[in-house]
């Protein structure tokens, strides 16, 4: 039973484009919404967050929007960068699941200068 | 702050052998968790720590073990290596009180021939 999943394996932009990465949840329990970033051979790094209690969290070039009724999220990167290929996880966390996370399978962005 | 790190970060098990991945963080965070990251998947959580001595089963816990004597180390255990434990292994520390970010290691490949 996958409860957070990233339907689109791989993502292809232009530099200086908006870059849109959505993420699907179903359980009605996730309150907590995270992206991750991670590069070839290292660990995932936290980029930005969201609560239940928003649909919107901007941190510079990155923006999180939450649609509860439809348990979607999505990550919007404007202007997108060549630095920003990488492989991004959403992942999701619950008062039920305490701490722990589910993560999405993830999508690939390569960003082409 | 050397964040959390990983050792080792390549190893080559026969089917039948055990190993040690060392997981160590200097952060003073009193969460520890032990993920698994297959190809095309999301991380899947093996075990996880809410503090020393205490420890607790993931989403796909068999063949694994693990122990929390200090607050710094979370070992994770393989005692007869399979080859479906294959795998990118990664270690990631929380601090509770600040919120749900995770910090993760740079990982460990494994490969069980």
């Amino acid at each position: 039973d996958q409860q957070v999943k990233q339907n689109s394996p791989s993502l292809s932009v232009q530099e200086g484009r908006i870059s849109i990465l959505n993420c699907d949840y179903t359980n009605s329990m996730f309150d907590y919404f995270l992206w991750y970033k991670k590069y070839p051979a290292e660990g995932p790094t936290f980029l930005i967050s969201i609560s239940s209690i928003k649909d919107k969290n901007e941190d510079g070039r990155f923006t999180v929007f939450l649609n509860k009724s439809a348990k979607h999220l999505s990550l919007h990167i404007v202007p997108s960068q060549p630095g920003d290929s990488a492989v991004y996880f959403c992942a999701a966390s619950g008062e039920t699941s305490g701490s722990r996370l589910t993560f999405g399978e993830g999508t690939q962005l390569t960003v082409n200068p | 702050n050397a964040g959390v790190t990983q050792t080792p970060k390549f190893r080559i098990l026969k089917i039948g052998q055990s190993m040690t991945l060392q997981c160590t963080q200097d952060m003073n965070h009193n969460y520890m968790y032990w993920y698994r990251q297959d190809p095309g998947m999301g991380l899947k959580l093996i075990y996880y720590s809410v503090g020393a001595g205490i420890t607790d089963k993931g989403e796909v816990p068999n063949g694994y073990n693990v122990s929390r004597s200090t607050t710094e180390d979370f070992p994770l255990r393989l005692e007869l290596a399979a080859p479906s434990q294959t795998s990118v292994y990664f270690c990631a520390s929380l601090d509770r009180l600040s919120g749900n970010e995770q910090f993760f290691g740079p990982g460990t490949r494994l490969t069980v021939l």
